[in-house]
């Protein structure tokens, strides 16, 4: 297993330019989402999605868009790039919930983007 | 405004010793918390859980310590060694869903 994959590892955009990160997994996960990694800020959830064709909004989701039009790809694109989205964006992807357990989330390495 | 906080930006410990990373919390609903490690270059990885109906879970040389009524929890490393120095990021879960809240990571240096 590839585990949760992410391409590009680097990118350096110009303001107003639009570019879609790329995520995938082999687990067979329902669960996917995209985080953001931003100093003395942790990790922000942008959007996520419970399953193929089902998508939702989390904490930062302004200025991404996301499908899920299967259960591996989680594409996560940036409309028109600005300075304030320069971060390093972490894709994960993990089995449903229950009440009483937490499956653990599984990381991709991430991808670093600038915004100039 | 946070929900969960980590207010130790950094922590420097020798080898041997005990680490203590500390986190606070605001919202009651939060039922599950985890710890999540990350190297430089590579995405987190989960270390240790906890339920909110327990106090305590142990996992080898890691064990996370949760205080309810103070909004508080722990993650004790002992004995610390050079490999766990890393940041280490306190997650919490909203009411049984999938997502999950993060704090701002505490960067853990274990000198040898």
């Amino acid at each position: 297993n590839a585990g949760v994959t992410q391409t590009p590892k680097f990118q350096v955009l110009k303001t107003g330019q639009s570019m879609t990160l790329q995520c995938a997994q082999d687990m067979n996960h329902e669960y996917m989402s995209w985080y953001r990694q931003d100093p003395g800020m942790g990790l922000r959830l942008i959007h996520y999605s419970v399953g193929a064709g089902i998508t939702d909004q989390g904490e930062v989701p302004n200025g991404y868009n996301v499908s899920r039009s299967t259960t591996e790809d989680f594409p996560l694109r940036l409309l028109s790039a600005a300075p304030s989205q320069t971060s390093v964006y972490f894709c994960a992807s993990s089995p449903p919930s229950r009440d009483l357990s937490m499956n653990e989330q599984f990381f991709g390495p991430g991808t670093r983007l600038t915004v100039l | 405004d946070q929900q969960v906080k980590q207010n130790s930006p950094s922590l420097s410990v020798q080898e041997g010793r005990i680490s203590i990373l500390n986190c606070d919390y605001t919202n009651s609903m939060f039922d599950y918390f985890l710890w999540y490690k990350k190297y430089p270059a590579e995405g987190p990885t989960f270390l240790i859980s906890i339920s909110s109906i327990k106090d305590k879970n142990e996992d080898g040389r890691f064990t996370v310590f949760l205080n309810k009524s103070a909004k508080h929890l722990s993650l004790h490393i002992v004995p610390s060694q050079p490999g766990d120095s890393a940041v280490y990021f306190c997650a919490a879960r909203y009411n049984a869903g999938n997502m999950l809240t993060f704090g701002g990571g505490t960067r853990l240096m274990v000198k040898p």
